[in-house]
């Protein structure tokens, strides 16, 4: 079946570059998407990437996708101590004449000073 | 901006008791969704709706049912509550197709904790 992975966590230093990974399987993905949830709260839409592109910026982020290996990043520059949250990958993909959407299980991201 | 509002952010129940899990957004989306997240699993789809009075089940359904007698108004129930469903709720909501680029807004989520 479908399938998003992700590793769970991910410590970097205040300042340096944060690359977050993510694999999934279905290869008629349509949108991969990065969420943001900070403690206590729900998911954020980060960014998103439509499938017939190979990256994208938007200020300190950057999303880059290899379509043949299934593979997704999204690097974060100067990383700062707000960047602390847990980061879930998703792709929506068709299914039953649907669109749904398959979560990876999130990377916590920890900053250290 | 887009509110979606969940009712309790905290919830202790006992195990047998019914629980009713509510969720409002101002926006007239026309799609709502109830997940679970629990610790190294992610999001789980649990049911979700695409317009008033219609439901589709999702991942993991069983013991759970939901009610979306308004457009706004989306209910997740646990007729049985039992102490697997311990976890994270999550409510969200979107326009029209659901993953096709219309992103989900999230409510902040109810911690229910069932002993």
């Amino acid at each position: 079946g479908e399938d998003v992975e992700q590793s769970l966590f991910l410590s970097v230093r205040e300042g340096d570059s944060s690359v977050i990974n993510c694999t999934y399987t279905d290869s008629s993905s349509t949108y991969l998407y990065w969420y943001k949830q900070e403690p206590g709260a729900g998911l954020q839409l980060l960014t998103y990437i439509f499938s017939n592109m190979d990256m994208k910026q938007d200020q300190r982020l950057t999303v880059l996708l290899n379509k043949k290996d299934k593979h997704l990043s999204l690097r974060i520059a100067d990383t700062q101590t707000g960047d602390s949250a847990i980061y879930f990958c998703a792709e929506s993909i068709t299914r039953d004449s649907n669109y749904q959407l398959i979560w990876g299980a999130g990377t916590k991201l920890i900053i250290k000073p | 901006d887009v509110k979606v509002t969940q009712s309790s952010r905290y919830l202790v129940k006992r195990t047998g008791e019914k629980v009713f899990l509510e969720c409002v957004q101002d926006m007239d989306h026309e799609n709502m969704f109830w997940y679970r997240q629990d610790p190294g699993l992610g999001l789980r789809l649990i049911y979700f709706s695409y317009d008033v009075k219609m439901k589709e089940k999702g991942d993991i359904p069983e013991g759970y049912s939901v009610s979306r007698e308004k457009k706004e108004r989306f209910s997740l129930i646990l007729e049985s509550a039992s102490t697997n469903q311990t976890s994270m709720y999550l409510c969200a909501s979107s326009f029209l197709a659901y993953g096709d680029n219309s992103p989900l807004h999230f409510g902040n989520g109810t911690r229910l904790t069932v002993t």
